[in-house]
């Protein structure tokens, strides 16, 4: 599987737009891109997925540029419950199987 | 409230203890996997269970064992564990065939290995 590569911290305040970019230099071509959020002590959480250039729903917006090495997760407006741990993973699209393998993450912390 | 519900939330056990975490999911996925979360380290895939049959074991010590009567539950048995096996288990459940990346995780058990 691809590695990615994020920040390890982040610091935001209330209201602000925050990006977090993602490294993946060595993605294949059959890899999606996805992004998982986790509170302390739950489970993580699905945010979005994509391939390809720009994905938006209700919480966040991914950007993907034409080669794919990197990808940027655009959160509107963050607010303190944001704060939170970001994974970046690249999954495997060629084995049918969905086994995700997280990195370290990107602990954001939105301050008041 | 994601349709994945783990019990217990807290579990304490000595090393020759046997215990066992229960993981059941509600949203008639064909997937499931366990998942441990030590302190201050990344997620660790440790089972994949596809249509109740195990795909993947991650190079997991055998005092785990995991067990999948049915789609909707997935049990891990736990025997003579060492302390350094106290993390959260988180289960998670998914719809494989789809194209989606989407796990749905419960709560997590927290095990301490005392």
């Amino acid at each position: 599987l691809a590695k990615t590569t994020q920040p390890i911290s982040m610091d935001s305040y209330e209201g602000q737009e925050v990006n977090i970019t993602c490294s993946h230099n060595n993605i294949a071509t059959n890899d999606y891109i996805t992004w998982y959020q986790q509170f302390p002590s739950q489970g993580p959480r699905f945010i979005i997925q994509g391939y390809k250039t720009k994905v938006t729903n209700e919480v966040a917006s991914l950007f993907i540029p034409a080669d794919r090495k990197s990808s940027t997760l655009s959160l509107p407006r963050v607010s303190l419950s944001d704060t939170a741990v970001y994974y970046c993973l690249v999954g495997d699209g060629d084995t049918g199987r969905r086994a995700l393998t997280f990195g370290s993450g990107t602990r954001l912390q939105v301050q008041p | 409230e994601t349709g994945v519900t783990q019990t217990p939330r807290h579990l304490v056990m000595g090393m020759t203890n046997k215990k066992s975490l229960k993981c059941e999911q509600h949203l008639g996925h064909n997937a499931m996997y366990w998942y441990k979360q030590s302190a201050k380290k990344p997620l660790e895939l440790m089972f994949v269970y596809s249509l109740e049959e195990r795909v993947e074991n991650n190079s997991v010590p055998s005092r785990f064992s995991p067990e999948c009567p049915n789609s909707s539950h997935l049990f891990l048995h736990l025997h003579t564990l060492q302390p350094e096996d106290s993390a959260l288990y988180l289960c998670a459940s998914s719809q494989e065939g789809t194209g989606s990346y989407e796990q749905y995780f419960g709560p997590g058990t927290r095990l301490t290995v005392t």
